[in-house]
């Protein structure tokens, strides 16, 4: 089976830099996803990473190491409006269907 | 505008009854997905399309059953089979199933059975 693990819960102060992990074991590997989900309401995407590396778009920045299976999700100068969920998705080939993790539940505290 | 709707937001029904829950979508997207989400879970896949009249089965499709007989809709019924059916359910679209093609979503469908 397919095996993507994130922390829990994560709590952070205004104006302050989080860091959310992923982990994944998954047959295969096409591409890893980011979204933002409030509570109630739709993921939205966040970041694409397909490729090593660091790609940065505005305060949020995300990070892939195929060969450990890893990547995180960096967020800038937090702002109450991004106590969220954060959902790490891993596309598989084949179908090319997203598994995703259990999601990290960010809260924002003043 | 184009995006994903699904209706009704919050539906109620009694055990052993199906239900249907719509999902419609006007970007032209050819793939097609019906996700469940439970309290602390993460998204789980129930069936998907990635074509008119051809859908295939997820990671938890008993009890439940889809059509995709239209391009723009992939409604889902949760059968009196399905256990557990109480659950927020998303619907999802993409252009294409590979490279950078985002799922876009739809607001969900949260169903409760009584």
């Amino acid at each position: 089976g397919q095996n993507i693990d994130q922390p829990t819960e994560m709590t952070a102060t205004e104006g302050a830099i989080v860091q959310i992990n992923c982990t994944y074991q998954t047959s295969g590997f096409n591409g890893l996803f980011w979204y933002q989900q409030h509570a109630g309401e739709a993921p939205t995407f966040l970041s694409y990473n397909v490729l090593d590396g660091l790609e940065e778009k505005g305060r949020f920045s995300s990070f892939l190491s195929r060969s450990k299976g890893y990547s995180y999700l960096l967020l800038k100068e937090l702002q109450m409006k991004d106590s969220a969920s954060y959902l790490c998705a891993v596309r598989v080939p084949g179908a090319n269907n997203l598994f995703f993790g259990t999601g990290t539940r960010l809260t924002v505290i003043p | 505008d184009g995006g994903i709707t699904q209706s009704p937001k919050y539906l109620f029904r009694k055990e052993g009854q199906n239900v249907t829950l719509s999902c419609e979508q006007n970007l032209n997207h050819d793939a097609m997905y019906w996700y469940r989400q439970d309290p602390g879970q993460g998204l789980r896949l129930i069936y998907y399309s990635q074509i008119v009249n051809d859908f295939q089965k997820g990671d938890i499709a008993e009890g439940y059953s889809v059509s995709r007989e239209k391009k723009e809709s992939f409604p889902l019924t949760v059968t009196s089979a399905q256990k557990n059916p109480t659950a927020f359910y998303l619907c999802a679209s993409t252009q294409w199933t590979s490279g950078f093609n985002e799922q876009f979503f739809g607001p969900g469908t949260r169903l409760t059975v009584l």
